[in-house]
């Protein structure tokens, strides 16, 4: 299994400011996702984040809104810009293990974001 | 595109007795994964269960087990001896072996185990 942290594990702010999520993996993993959960809602992909490349943004997300670096194969961040009360959710990163695309997939224990 | 259905937003089960929440998929991938999740009221996101397509059985882990037809596609979860503390969010979601490997998810199934 792997030990993923996420900082910080929730936090309230004011609309048209910037909040940047870290995630810490206690392994080196190739892949990294972030994912956001609405209120009563299911998970959604935000984008697929690699070491060494831009991360790949979903419909609907993009760059300017949700920039994510991926420094190295143990971290990651995404940053809420410009933020509104629609961005107000849970967000979560999560890293697949196993070999040839099988094998377990985990999550951090997630962000709960307030905008007020 | 991948699709997971799970019909059941709420399910009510007396404690010790099994449930099997629902789950059914579509996918035109040949080898693909099957997960579920079980999501307390703190949010986090506890993986239960995986299954791959070409796995011949049905998989297990302690109380939780994954009723597996591939040729229905559908992947239902049986939790055996229901406990309190399984009263929570479940989510189905799959993933393809290949390319980005990101997750699709259901709609949940909310749980209730009653004393």
């Amino acid at each position: 299994s792997a030990v993923i942290s996420q900082k910080p594990s929730r936090d309230i702010c004011q609309r048209g400011t910037s909040l940047t999520i870290q995630c810490q993996v206690d392994s080196q993993v190739t892949m990294m996702f972030w994912y956001r959960q609405q209120p009563g809602q299911s998970l959604t992909l935000i984008a697929t984040a690699n070491q060494g490349s831009e991360a790949t943004y979903e419909s609907g997300f993009v760059i300017d809104k949700f920039p994510i670096s991926r420094p190295n194969l143990t971290f990651s961040t995404l940053t809420v810009s410009n933020m509104s009360p629609e961005d107000s959710s849970i967000y979560l990163c999560s890293v697949a293990l196993g070999l040839a695309g099988r094998g377990e997939q985990f999550f951090g224990p997630g962000t709960r974001l307030t905008v007020l | 595109a991948q699709k997971i259905t799970q019909t059941q937003p709420g399910m009510f089960v007396q404690e010790k007795e099994a449930v099997t929440l629902d789950c059914t998929y579509d996918t035109s991938d040949q080898s693909y994964g099957l997960f579920w999740y079980k999501q307390p009221s703190s949010g986090e996101m506890i993986f239960l269960i995986y299954q791959g397509s070409y796995d011949e059985q049905n998989a297990t882990e302690g109380r939780y087990s994954l009723n597996f037809q591939k040729a229905r596609k559908s992947a239902n979860l049986v939790i055996s001896a229901s406990q309190l503390g399984d009263s929570a969010m479940y989510f189905c979601a799959m993933r393809k072996d290949t390319g980005r490997r990101a997750l699709t998810f259901g709609s949940g199934t909310r749980l209730q185990v009653q004393p």
